[in-house]
């Protein structure tokens, strides 16, 4: 069975700094999605990055990218420029027909 | 365009009670899933969905049942509550299995 693990159950940045997340997972598949999503205080889940197994290349959107090395099986985020806003729970996700998720990293952003 | 909707918000049950939690969305996705998140967890995976009429087990599915008899709506139903069910319950739809998951806003759920 696939398993996620993010290993920093808490982490803290100051406003303006870079932050990275960390996320290992463990599956004997070749084709899958790694995602990282957030969940502010009101609960929703949004996603924040993507990456599809298959692309060498990493993911960017804006402040958000991943370092993605299929051979170690690890998928961390990096958060650039942090703001106030980024402060959430960030999990951590694999799919293949199934999403498992991590068990969380809460995010700390200090002014 | 709504997305994906979840009633009721909040809901408290007696130990023993049914209810059906109630999901829809509105963006023709086959899929949807139902997840459980516990306190200090991530989500795990319930029942999901690959299409009108088609229902597959996730990692915790004891003590739920879903139907999906229209592409629009997968309910989900606890038959005979337990304290154990405790949790906020996300639905979510994607249009394939690589897509990104679109969630509903959650309901928070006690059973005492």
């Amino acid at each position: 069975a696939q398993t996620v693990t993010q290993s920093q159950p808490e982490m803290s940045v100051q406003e303006a700094e870079t932050v990275t997340l960390s996320c290992t997972y463990d599956t004997s598949e070749s084709d899958y999605y790694l995602f990282w999503y957030k969940q502010p205080p009101s609960r929703q889940m949004i996603l924040v990055i993507r990456q599809e197994a298959y692309k060498q290349q990493n993911a960017t959107e804006n402040r958000f990218s991943v370092n993605f090395q299929k051979a170690a099986k690890s998928f961390s985020l990096k958060i650039s420029d942090s703001q106030l806003g980024d402060a959430a729970m960030y999990f951590c996700a694999y799919r293949s027909l199934k999403l498992v998720f991590g068990k969380g990293t809460k995010l700390t952003v200090n002014p | 365009n709504a997305g994906v909707t979840q009633t009721p918000k909040f809901r408290i049950l007696k130990i023993g009670q049914s209810m059906t939690l109630q999901c829809t969305q509105d963006m023709n996705h086959n899929y949807m899933y139902w997840y459980r998140q516990d306190p200090g967890m991530g989500l795990k995976l319930i029942y999901y969905s690959v299409g009108a009429g088609i229902t597959d087990k996730g990692e915790v599915p004891n003590g739920y049942n879903v139907s999906r008899s229209t592409t629009e709506d997968f309910p989900l139903r606890l038959e005979l509550a337990a304290p154990s069910q405790t949790s906020v319950y996300f639905c979510a739809s994607s249009y394939s299995q690589g897509h990104e998951q679109y969630f509903g806003p959650g309901t928070r759920l006690t059973v005492t």
